[in-house]
């Protein structure tokens, strides 16, 4: 079945350093990618998205690249902030399966200043 | 934006009882709710769908008679933890999807389930 494999964490950086955290899927097709960010003790906030092959998601800062070639979607940040601190998942979801999205393990995040 | 609300954000209950979690979309409707589990460290697992005025579907090794969903209109979906247990403490977390928007899903805060 469907299935979305990130880096294992944690992963610890210093402030200013380049953030990649990678994300591959197995799915036949293309679904949409995700990136969803969770605070400690909260739910999970959209960072990202991107519904189509060659299709680059980015929001504050982040990048994502929707490669069909490697089924990859890879998180990029070029400059961490403390801030940016928490636990990253990587997601797939298709719309004839009713929406649901399905989860990487999801990636920790630490940056220290 | 939009904005999901879960209440009770924490709640500690004896073994046996049964606990109700709520998941209200508070700006737009949502005929699809999500439940999800996730246990500390790991991702989350959907437990159930659950689309409003007819019954949850619930994923492959989901009781669905412990684990009650009801969607009875287009902002409200609960979840009740019938006669819980230790095993059942997790942090469950809902998810709304916005009509008809596809990919608007927003998440609920989470609530912490801790049965003693």
């Amino acid at each position: 079945g469907d299935s979305v494999t990130q880096m294992e964490g944690p992963v610890t950086l210093s402030e200013e350093a380049f953030l990649t955290i990678n994300c591959t899927y197995t799915a036949t097709g293309y679904p949409s990618l995700f990136w969803y960010v969770q605070y400690p003790g909260e739910g999970l906030q959209l960072l990202l998205k991107a519904t189509k092959a060659d299709d680059k998601g980015s929001n504050k800062g982040f990048e994502a690249t929707y490669r069909k070639e490697t089924t990859s979607f890879h998180l990029e940040k070029g400059s961490v902030q403390v801030s940016d601190s928490a636990v990253y998942f990587c997601a797939l979801s298709w719309v004839n399966q009713g929406g649901k999205l399905i989860f990487g393990q999801g990636t920790e995040l630490s940056v220290k200043p | 934006g939009a904005v999901v609300s879960q209440h009770p954000s924490r709640v500690i209950c004896k073994s046996g009882t049964s606990v109700k979690i709520e998941c209200r979309s508070l700006d737009f409707q949502a005929t699809t709710m999500f439940w999800y589990r996730q246990f500390p460290k790991q991702s989350l697992m959907l437990m159930a769908t659950s689309n409003e005025g007819s019954k949850a579907t619930y994923e492959q090794g989901v009781e669905k008679d412990k684990f009650l969903i009801n969607h009875a209109s287009l902002t409200l979906s609960t979840l009740t933890v019938t006669s819980a247990h230790p095993e059942d403490s997790s942090f469950y977390i809902c998810s709304a999807r916005e009509t008809p928007t596809y990919y608007g899903y927003t998440f609920g805060s989470g609530t912490r389930l801790t049965v003693v």
